[in-house]
């Protein structure tokens, strides 16, 4: 089952830009993580943001959680080359337990 | 920093085979997983572990079964590969909240 759903699926923009990408979630979560992954590589994580934090910031990450609207966004500040991959949301709906559902992602591309 | 290994990067195997794919973490987690990612399907959880010889399953378990005799090592078993289970297989491991991958196994069934 799909718990979260990135928008948009696709994202090119300029070096230097900022980059938002949005996940919507169904049920009440604990917490909601972000991961990044590169092309034909694992997943890495990014930043986790608890239930009842509103934002979260690491280094040029930021992360906001809008639990009313079910909803999470990451920013990436001034992008970079590097910056180009997949980015994924994922919840632990709320179960207590420690198994994630990924949304689909989010393509983020850096043109130089 | 954590280190999840997975026995192969790539793997080739024929319909009715048996197939084993092998995950070993470093940093004595409970919880380990297995996924399968596939285009326009994300991540989609196979079984996980929460202690030694526990398992339980995902969402997509039909076809698979798994082996956790020590706490460092997870199999992932494909009874009789079908065509259908060609896909980016991914291990993970948990003490709590973030995950930590591996780099995954591309699994071909011809």
């Amino acid at each position: 089952s799909q718990q979260g759903e990135e928008d948009p699926q696709a994202l090119s923009i300029q070096e230097g830009e900022n980059a938002t990408m949005n996940c919507s979630y169904k049920t009440s979560i604990n917490n909601l993580q972000w991961y990044r992954q590169n092309s034909g590589r694992g997943l890495v994580h990014l930043i986790l943001i608890r239930s009842n934090e509103r934002e979260k910031h690491s280094g040029r990450l930021r992360v906001t959680l809008d639990t009313s609207k079910k909803s999470s966004s990451l920013l990436i500040t001034a992008s970079r080359a590097a910056d180009t991959a997949s980015y994924f949301c994922a919840t632990d709906a709320g179960q207590g337990a420690q198994k994630l559902v990924f949304g689909q992602g989010t393509r983020l591309t850096i043109n130089p | 920093d954590v280190k999840v290994t997975q026995s192969s990067r790539y793997l080739v195997k024929r319909t009715g085979e048996k197939v084993f794919l092998e995950c070993v973490q470093d940093m004595d987690h409970e919880n380990m997983f297995w996924y399968r990612q596939d285009p326009g399907l994300g991540l989609r959880l196979i079984y996980f572990s929460y202690d030694v010889k526990m398992k339980e399953k995902g969402d997509i378990p039909e076809g698979y079964s798994v082996s956790r005799e020590k706490k460092e090592r997870f199999s992932l078993i494909l009874e009789s590969a079908s065509t259908n289970q060609t896909s980016m297989y991914l291990c993970a491991s948990s003490f709590w909240g973030p995950q930590h991958f591996g780099d995954g196994t591309r699994l071909s069934i011809l």
